[in-house]
């Protein structure tokens, strides 16, 4: 069974552009989440989707960052206008269910660096 | 709001030594707890988790027991390997999506 795939692997910009990280969930699970993991820190919830309904995005900075999950399978975060302090690792997860006792599977994640 | 508290940031041991990894919470409702680890350039894996009082689960090696009275899930192994050598994270969900502590790394060394 194929596992949580994300792209890019990495990615390095400057101040003031624009990314799209990409997630495509395990086949079956119907919650997506993704994190912020900067360096030397643990994961931090940014969202999570049940199918394609956004169930808590109130840590996601909504000014420049946003995620969509149109069809209720993979998913896109974009972060406008990109600064220094979003420098992190970025995980997607998925599980099935999302009432709190599922495991979560996570991708192997997408570097950015803000230079 | 829910939190995890992690207190070690580096644990360094020698290997065959027994491991001991902290984690408290902070929840209003009676939450899972987990205990996820994550290697060198790897994505986290779960290692265990637990939602009933008192109870001991156990994986490869680790075990960790829910004490709802001291609000605690501490993370054990009896004896360290070399390959343990990863960083641990504690994570609390109560019907909503897992927050992590700040995670403990622990290095085994020979």
């Amino acid at each position: 069974e194929a596992g949580v795939t994300q792209s890019p692997r990495y990615a390095v910009l400057q101040e003031g552009q624009a990314v799209s990280f990409w997630c495509d969930p395990i086949s079956g699970h119907d919650t997506l989440y993704w994190y912020q993991q900067p360096r030397d820190q643990g994961p931090q919830l940014l969202v999570y989707f049940r199918d394609e309904a956004v169930i808590d995005n109130s840590q996601l900075p909504s000014d420049r960052f946003s995620a969509v999950r149109p069809k209720g399978t993979n998913s896109t975060l974009k972060i406008q206008s990109a600064k220094q302090g979003d420098t992190a690792t970025y995980l997607c997860a998925s599980s099935f269910g999302g009432q709190g006792a599922e495991t979560l599977y996570f991708g192997s994640g997408t570097r950015l660096t803000v230079l | 709001g829910d939190s995890v508290t992690q207190t070690e940031g580096l644990v360094t041991l020698t290997e065959g030594l027994p491991v001991m990894l902290n984690c408290t919470y902070q929840s209003t409702y009676s939450p899972f707890l987990f205990w996820y680890v994550q290697h060198l350039n790897e994505a986290p894996k779960l290692l265990l988790k637990s939602f009933t009082d008192n109870k001991r689960p156990e994986h490869q090696g680790f075990h960790a027991t829910l004490h709802k009275s001291s609000s605690s899930f501490h993370l054990q192994k009896s004896s360290a390997q070399l390959s343990d050598s990863a960083l641990y994270y504690c994570a609390l969900s109560a019907l909503n999506a897992p927050r992590f502590g700040a995670g403990t790394k622990l290095s085994v060394k020979p």
